[in-house]
Formats: structure tokens, sequence, C-alpha cells
């Protein structure tokens, strides 16, 4: 099984701050997906990255994929309350979506 | 489209008990999978299926029996319910034949306890 590990665990900021969590591996990944989870919900994707050195950005997410494709990261400009979620991070070995492994996830509230 | 749907949303159960989780998609995807997500140990993958007829193990499938006999339903049976399969449940489906770039769609998820 191929570790990822996320950091931080959890983070508290107040609205309007940036932030960036992390999604790191000893492994290498043909792709990596980040997904956010709320409360009672399931995962919904945010992003896909294939590419190492991948930069994408989706509104005020900036999502990066490391060189070697052992890390991500994800950055949240002017963070706001809609931002509160389960932030996970899932790395693909291969082609298929049975050898996904998820990270434990980041735990982020935006307090008003 | 309602997208995935789960039924129940809650369960308890007493250990030693039997009973099915239901998943039903509405996209015509050819991929379903079951996970569990337990604190501090993330999303685990269960069960997976690329098409009706074909299923296969994933990470953590003792206890855990599936079946796929159309495209639209994937239910997850629990043989004899122990303690340590109190969790929350998800099924996930994906278009094509289940890569791990494709976009993966979340049921709102079962949570499972077993007494």
């Amino acid at each position: 099984t191929q570790l990822l590990e996320q950091s931080p665990q959890f983070l508290s900021i107040q609205e309007g701050e940036n932030l960036t969590v992390y999604c790191n591996s000893s492994s290498v990944f043909s792709s990596l997906q980040w997904y956010r989870q709320e409360p009672g919900e399931g995962p919904v994707l945010l992003v896909t990255v294939v590419t190492g050195g991948e930069v994408k950005k989706l509104k005020r997410l900036t999502f990066q994929f490391g060189d070697a494709r052992k890390d991500s990261s994800l950055h949240i400009t002017a963070a706001q309350t809609g931002d509160t979620g389960l932030y996970l991070c899932a790395g693909g070995i291969g082609g298929g979506a049975d050898g996904l492994t998820f990270g434990k996830g980041t735990h982020l509230i935006i307090q008003p | 489209n309602a997208g995935v749907t789960q039924t129940p949303k809650f369960q308890v159960l007493k250990t030693g008990q039997s009973m099915t989780l239901q998943c039903a998609q509405d996209m015509n995807h050819e991929y379903m999978s079951w996970y569990r997500q337990d604190p501090g140990m993330g999303l685990r993958l269960i069960h997976y299926s690329v098409g009706a007829g074909i299923t296969d193990q994933g990470e953590v499938p003792n206890g855990y029996n599936v079946s796929r006999s159309t495209t639209e339903d994937f239910p997850l049976r629990l043989l004899s319910a122990a303690p340590s399969q109190t969790s929350v449940y998800f099924c996930a489906s994906s278009p094509g034949q289940g890569r791990s770039t494709d976009t993966q769609y979340f049921g709102p998820g079962t949570r499972l306890t077993v007494l």
C-alpha cells in the first residue's frame, strides 16, 4: 500500500486569510486528485493533476503537482466560510481506480 | 439526474446480524465501488466492479460480499456484522472502466453502527 501523508491534520483560520495544505508520499504517483467532503456528504472531486510540475487553478484554489510526482499542494487565497470541509488527496498508481490511495485528509475550518 | 443514491442513511445492527447496503446510480457508469471511511484511516476500497457481472476485491474485502446484476445497482452485503465494521460506507461510480484519472461520483454515505 502506497502511503499519502496529509498535513496539517487540522487547520482553523479566519476568513480572508491564505492557507496551504500538503499531500506527501515517498512513492511516485501517475496522477493525483483532490476532493472536498462536507459533513454528512460524500467527497466531491475538485481537480485531477497528471503531469509533474502541473499547476491548476479553480477560482481561489491553486493546485500543484510536484515535479517528481510524489507530492501535491492546495493553496487557498482569501479563504471563505464556504471553504470549510475535509480535503482529501488521492494518488493513482498505474491506470486503475482500484489502485487509488487516499490520504487521511485535512480538516479545514474557516472562522467568520 | 439523482446521481449516486445510497440507502439507508443510518443503520444500527447487533453483532452477527446481516444486512444489505443499497447503492444505485443513474449516470450509466460502468465502474462502481464501495469504500469505508474510518477516523484516522482515510477511505479504503472494499470491492469494485467494472461492469455488470464483474466484481473484484479491494483493499479490505473480508466480511463483505457484492454482486452486480445490472449497470445501475451495486449492493454491499454484510454477512455477519462485527463491531469492527462500524464505519461510514460510501458508494461511488465513474465513467469508463475506472481509471485513476476519472472523476469518481460519491453517494451521501451510510453510517453503520454495530453493537
